[in-house]
């Protein structure tokens, strides 16, 4: 399986302050992906990233991936309350389409 | 567009009873998934569609679940009979393309008593 897992498994961080989720995996991929999801609700992406990509931003987001490590970060800075949610890192292989979730990084942001 | 819409939002059933899962996919999206979500064992995929043609259904627990995708706006998952283990939030899930972005609804959370 290449699921992924996420590190750590929970944080809770001051607001204002920046958070950093890491994704290990264990084959290939082709492309990896993070979502959010609030408590009860869908995931929701944010950011995708494909396996020749070193570094993507988007806003307050900011993704890496190290493709001979097989991992990956997502860093959000400048953190507010409404970032409050789980993170999940997804990857797809080669030569199907299914998405593999990682575990979730539960974040909590005091306000 | 409003998105991936699942109903109902919650089901409580009793163990033995038929239980089915509704799912609108986004228009003109050619991929359709569900999952189930558990704290144990996370989010699975149980099947996803192709142009309503089932491609992988290896994560669909067992014969008791069933889904179909009658047409390319709307998909079923159905569990008969359902048992007190079945007790998750399943989500449907939509693309365009395989790889790409997909669009998750609020997700179902099914109660077997």
């Amino acid at each position: 399986s290449q699921q992924g897992e996420e590190d750590p498994q929970a944080l809770s961080i001051q607001e204002g302050e920046n958070a950093t989720m890491n994704c290990s995996y264990k084959t290939s991929i082709n492309n990896l992906q993070w979502y959010r999801q609030n408590s009860g609700r869908g995931l929701v992406h944010l950011i995708l990233i494909r396996s020749n990509e070193r570094e993507k931003h988007s806003g307050r987001l900011r993704v890496t991936l190290d493709t001979s490590k097989k991992s990956s970060s997502l860093l959000i800075t400048a953190s507010r309350a409404a970032d409050t949610a789980s993170y999940f890192c997804a990857t797809d292989g080669f030569g199907n389409e299914k998405l593999t979730f990682g575990t979730g990084t539960r974040l909590t942001i005091i306000p | 567009d409003a998105g991936v819409i699942q109903s109902p939002r919650h089901e409580v059933t009793e163990m033995g009873q038929e239980v089915t899962l509704r799912c609108k996919p986004i228009s003109g999206h050619d991929y359709l998934f569900w999952y189930r979500q558990t704290m144990m064992r996370g989010l699975e995929l149980l099947i996803y569609f192709n142009n309503n043609v089932p491609i992988d259904d290896s994560g669909m627990p067992e014969d008791r679940f069933s889904a179909k995708m009658p047409n390319a706006s709307f998909s079923t998952l159905k569990i008969q009979p359902s048992e007190p283990r079945d007790s998750a939030v399943y989500f449907c899930a939509s693309s365009l393309g395989g790889k790409n972005i997909q669009y998750f609804g609020a997700g179902t959370r099914l109660s077997v008593l």
